[in-house]
Formats: structure tokens, sequence, C-alpha cells
């Protein structure tokens, strides 16, 4: 079936660094994908629609200058957390739909967990 | 009021028992339906993906969805611990062309063997 993956899985940074996670497609061309950011105990809140070769999509609160989304290719996506701080540290999730005639399912990546210390 | 409520527990069950998790939402424009479950630091992976009102099942989890009411629901049979998890409800506006989620904030379930 098809493959999200995501990495780093796990990742640790210093206050004030950025740190890029990315996001692939292994079997199947992802014109759309989305971020989500989930805290302890939470529900998933979507941060932003990313779609191949065209500016990302922020939800209301999400900061585009803080968290940079690049979809250059249709099968890879980047978001780089840019100057991170504590408040930062969450568990960040993507998901990629299929280009149309691809199938019709939302496939997720196993997630990152970043730490900001 | 959120677009979509859920409870989150936790639900704790013996082993065998028949679960019931559910979830209700405000707004008519949803019309795809999906339970996640997701496991301790991993990613939500797919159960069930429902469009119409009834019900549909698959193995021992019969997805329900009743449109009038606004409510979905997700029964499990037979239940096992490996079925501990927290389960999440998602929908979205249209199948085709636009699939931003909406969530349910997850029901923690535990299988107590």
């Amino acid at each position: 079936g098809a493959v999200v993956s995501q990495h780093p899985s796990r990742v640790i940074c210093k206050s004030g660094t950025s740190v890029k996670i990315e996001c692939r497609s292994l079997d199947f061309q992802a014109t759309t994908m989305f971020w989500y950011r989930q805290f302890p105990k939470q529900s998933l809140m979507l941060m932003a629609t990313s779609n191949e070769g065209s500016k990302a999509t922020y939800e209301q609160g999400v900061e585009k200058d803080k968290f940079l989304i690049n979809h250059a290719s249709l099968t890879l996506s980047t978001l780089t957390v840019t100057s991170a701080h504590p408040e930062d540290s969450s568990f960040y999730i993507c998901s990629a739909t299929p280009r149309a005639g691809q199938g019709n399912t939302i496939y997720f990546g196993e997630g990152s967990w970043l730490t900001v210390v | 009021q959120k677009e979509v409520e859920q409870d989150p527990g936790p639900l704790s069950v013996p082993e065998g028992a028949i679960v019931s998790l559910n979830c209700t939402y405000s707004n008519s424009a949803f019309q795809y339906f999906m339970w996640y479950r997701q496991y301790s630091r991993k990613g939500p992976e797919l159960l069930m993906y429902t469009y119409s009102s009834g019900n549909k099942e698959d193995g021992r989890f019969t997805a329900q969805v009743d449109k009038s009411s606004k409510y979905i629901s997700l029964f499990i049979r037979d239940s096992q611990p490996s079925d501990s998890a927290t389960y999440l409800c998602a929908m979205t506006r249209s199948g085709a062309g636009s699939y931003q989620l909406t969530f349910g904030k997850g029901t923690k379930l535990s299988v107590i063997p």
C-alpha cells in the first residue's frame, strides 16, 4: 500500500536554531500535503496545506515566517521550524493525498517528535 | 461549539468486549467520515472510510453514520489488547479535490487482558 515517510522521526534542537522535517510519498505522487501539529493528549491541528509548485496555505494563528513549508516536487514536502523555542516542542505529522487517478485516501506519515531545549 | 466533538475517555474494557466510540458534529457540510487509530507516538492509521449514512463493516470493525443526527460511531467487536490505542474520528467537506480533515480529540481505549 501507499506509504508516507517522515524524517527525522525524532529530533532535539537548541532554542534559537532551525530544524527541517521531510515528508515523502514513497509510491505515489502527491499534489497536496498537509502538516499537522499534535500536543500531548490533544487532537491533530492542521497547520498548513502544501500544494506542489505553489505557496502553502496557512491556518489562522500559524506563523508562516516561523513554519516554512516547501513542496518542491510531487513526492516531497518539507517543514522548517525556524528560530525554534521550547513551546514549539510537539509532534508534527504530515499527510498526503495521491494525485487524481492514483487513489482516494489520505495517508499519514509516522510523525516527527521535536524537542526544543 | 466545536465542529467535531469526541469524548476523550479514557475508556477501559475487558478483552472480548464490544467497544463503541462516537463523535458528533455540527456542520452539515461534512460528507466523508473516517476513523483513525493512533498508537502512542505514531502517526494515525486509517481504519474506516465512509460517505453515506448506514453501516460499513470491515472485519471486527463497523462504522456507522447517521447524517440526520450528525452522529458517527465505530464499533469494535471481540476487542483485543492490541486494539489499545487512541481512536480519532475525522471528516471532510468534500471527498474529491479537498482533503482537509477536521479531527475529533480522540478517545483513548485500553483493552485489558
